[in-house]
């Protein structure tokens, strides 16, 4: 069975530090892996996925995240955090084969500090 | 649409009533997931619909729970006699095809009083 880990219920940040949010994984194979945002009574937003390929994902607003197959980790990170990234976020796992719905980790809140 | 829909928002409901939550997906897309969101929780995975087929349904926490998706777009959840338990946000999802990345309604907000 997948698994998601997100071992920091809040991380906490000032506004123009780096940011990183942990998450570990566990899934038979090779993994697709993703993140998504939530805000406030809004639906979860996607923000990158990790299928194959380089290591360092890109994705929307900024964020990247980084796949280590060695320690099962896709950690998002920001250079730079804004206030307005204050949100939910959400690390989720599937496997590559048929339809394999997404798990989803708990979620971390991030709090930027102006 | 231009994305995934929910309807209602929000919803409460009496203990032992029964509820419809209503989902529109993008237009064309095959693949539509229903999941459950408990407070200060990630979403959990209830049942998977390919067209009209539901091809899994194993996250359906009792046979309270019903889905169907009659003509591969629309789809409906309908949970009877709601119990306490059973408040929690219900996101719905969508995407073009098996495999393929999945959009996100903005859940619908169930309360059981």
């Amino acid at each position: 069975a997948q698994s998601v880990a997100q071992p920091e219920d809040q991380v906490n940040v000032a506004e123009g530090n780096p940011l990183t949010v942990k998450c570990t994984y566990s899934v038979s194979g090779n993994p697709y892996l993703f993140w998504y945002v939530q805000y406030p009574n809004r639906g979860l937003q996607f923000l990158l996925k990790y299928i194959t390929g380089d290591n360092l994902v890109k994705g929307s607003y900024g964020f990247e995240a980084e796949f280590n197959k060695s320690q099962t980790s896709f950690h998002l990170k920001k250079p730079s955090a804004l206030v307005s990234d204050s949100a939910l976020y959400f690390c989720a796992v599937r496997e590559p084969s048929g339809y394999s719905t997404l798990t989803f980790g708990k979620g971390t809140m991030l709090l930027v500090s102006p | 649409g231009a994305g995934v829909s929910q309807s209602p928002r929000y919803k409460v409901a009496k203990r032992g009533q029964d509820v419809a939550l209503r989902c529109d997906p993008i237009s064309g897309h095959v693949s539509l997931f229903w999941y459950q969101q408990a407070l200060g929780q990630g979403p959990e995975f209830l049942t998977y619909f390919q067209n009209e087929a539901q091809l899994d349904k194993s996250g359906l926490p009792s046979d309270r729970f019903f889905a169907e998706r009659p003509e591969g777009s629309v789809s409906t959840l309908k949970i009877q006699r709601t119990q306490q338990e059973d408040s929690a946000v219900y996101l719905c999802a969508s995407s073009l095809e098996e495999g393929s990345g999945q959009f996100f309604g903005p859940g619908t907000r169930l309360t059981v009083l």
